[in-house]
């Protein structure tokens, strides 16, 4: 059965950095196309980036809001995905959800979700 | 900018047929655009419901189907039920490895 489960949510002030990990069970991260969705408080889901397997290159693709400031990595060791974000505004302020990509292109698994505050 | 249009809200009533939309600001929404939909409920995360348009994800009942109306995709749901009442998020694959997702549809169920 495939889980995932997101930590490293919590408080941070604007210009700050977090990192968000998504512990993955059930399959290997690096063989899978992976993906960060978020949720502003009392708004809709905003796909942030994604993350091709291994075999097909690790391209990393980002939204225009994070482009920049935020990237996506693994580590096969742990079995964990990454997201870092650099340079975090108060919009960035959301639940991030962590998701693995089915073909073709749909989040198919979705974590509980973990909460960034950005706020001085 | 691509914008991805959804009813902000809608209501039926226990045991009609509801289809909510996704469109596009600017264009029409085709398969190529691999449409998905979501339903989410407050406070827990989104479940897959249908995806490549309309292929149901496993596990959700019959009565959820995906389509092509027009120039839009569209989630119908057959013989709707109290616990339906849902958020219902449609996204677009926009190419080069990047989705849109609409602003969320509303569905109240009385």
């Amino acid at each position: 059965e495939v889980q995932l489960v997101e930590s490293g949510g919590g408080l941070v002030k604007p210009g700050g950095s977090l990192r968000l990990s998504c512990a993955a069970s059930g399959f290997t991260v690096s063989h899978a196309w992976m993906s960060w969705v978020r949720q502003a408080p009392g708004k809709g889901l905003e796909w942030v980036g994604r993350i091709t397997s291994s075999a097909d290159g690790g391209t990393r693709d980002f939204a225009a809001p994070v482009k920049g400031r935020f990237t996506i990595s693994g580590d096969d060791s742990k079995n964990t995905l990454y997201l870092q974000m650099n340079s975090l505004k108060t919009e960035d302020t959301a639940v991030y959800y962590c998701t693995t990509v089915g073909n073709p292109g749909y989040f198919h698994h979705w974590g509980q979700g973990t909460l960034v505050t950005v706020s001085s | 900018q691509t914008v991805v249009t959804q009813e902000p809200s809608f209501s039926v009533s226990p045991g009609e047929t509801v289809t909510l939309t996704c469109g596009l600001s600017s264009g029409s929404v085709s398969t190529d655009y691999y449409p998905s939909w979501y339903q989410q409920t407050p406070g827990q995360a989104p479940r897959t419901l249908i995806y490549s348009t309309n292929t149901r994800s496993s596990g959700v009942p019959d009565r959820f189907s995906g389509s092509i109306l027009g120039n839009k995709a569209a989630l119908t749901i057959t013989a709707a039920q109290a616990d339906d009442e849902s958020d219902y998020y449609c996204v677009l694959y926009m190419g080069s490895g990047s989705w849109v997702f609409g602003g969320g549809t509303k569905l109240t169920v009385l």
